[in-house]
């Protein structure tokens, strides 16, 4: 049974560039957040996604955007990339979407913005 | 808005030690706790979860953790530290039932000296 996976693992952009990132859920699961780690921080939260539509959203301006297609996957884009977009950016799945959940998160992808 | 506080960034035990590693939050609702763990290149993995009912939680790998309402506090502990133990560890928090998103301390990093 597949967990959850991420890709692409490492990612390397430029100022002003757009970049895609992508999630697939572990098995049975519906539910999808994305978060934003940066170095030596805790996981911030972007937004989660469940039946399609955006659910919640945390304080990230409107360059984050995201999208969950009909068999759960999911993707995170990011437009006009800063140089503070560095981080490692992390998915998690769930069945359903009430807190407490237990979350199954992926290893991440790892961006560089240069 | 919930916030989590843990205190100290590192830890240093040595192997057979008590593990301990201090977790404070901030919430206007009762919360929903947890800790995480992230070896390096990993996901976060859920150690454990306090919701409602008993406040002594116990999790994976024998940790476990206490709710303390008067004290906003949730910290976890390991009777004995084992080299595998090395990681860092993340306290969440969320507000309610409603509140999807995980608002995460800044970590602790644990070493075990053998």
């Amino acid at each position: 049974d597949a967990g959850v996976t991420q890709s692409p693992t490492h990612l390397i952009k430029t100022r002003g560039q757009q970049v895609t990132l992508r999630c697939s859920p572990k098995s049975g699961h519906d539910t999808v957040s994305w978060y934003q780690q940066a170095l030596g921080q805790g996981p911030q939260f972007i937004f989660q996604y469940y039946e399609e539509e955006e659910r919640q959203r945390g304080n990230f301006p409107d360059r984050f955007s995201g999208h969950q297609f009909p068999n759960y996957s999911s993707e995170l884009n990011v437009n006009a990339l800063l140089l503070g977009d560095s981080a490692l950016y992390l998915c998690a799945s769930s069945l359903g979407f009430t807190v407490g959940e237990k979350l199954f998160f992926g290893s991440g992808t790892q961006l560089s913005v240069l | 808005a919930q916030s989590v506080t843990q205190l100290g960034s590192h830890v240093s035990v040595s192997e057979g030690a008590l593990v301990l590693l201090r977790c404070n939050y901030s919430s206007s609702v009762p919360p929903y706790l947890f800790w995480y763990v992230q070896y390096p290149n990993q996901g976060l993995q859920l150690l454990l979860k306090y919701t409602t009912g008993a406040t002594l939680v116990k999790g994976i790998n024998g940790f476990e953790a206490e709710f303390k309402k008067s004290e906003t506090s949730f910290h976890l502990t390991k009777p004995s530290a084992h080299m595998s133990d090395a990681a860092e560890y993340f306290c969440a928090v969320s507000a309610s039932s409603n509140d999807y998103k995980l608002s995460f301390g800044a970590g602790t990093t644990v070493t075990v000296r053998a």
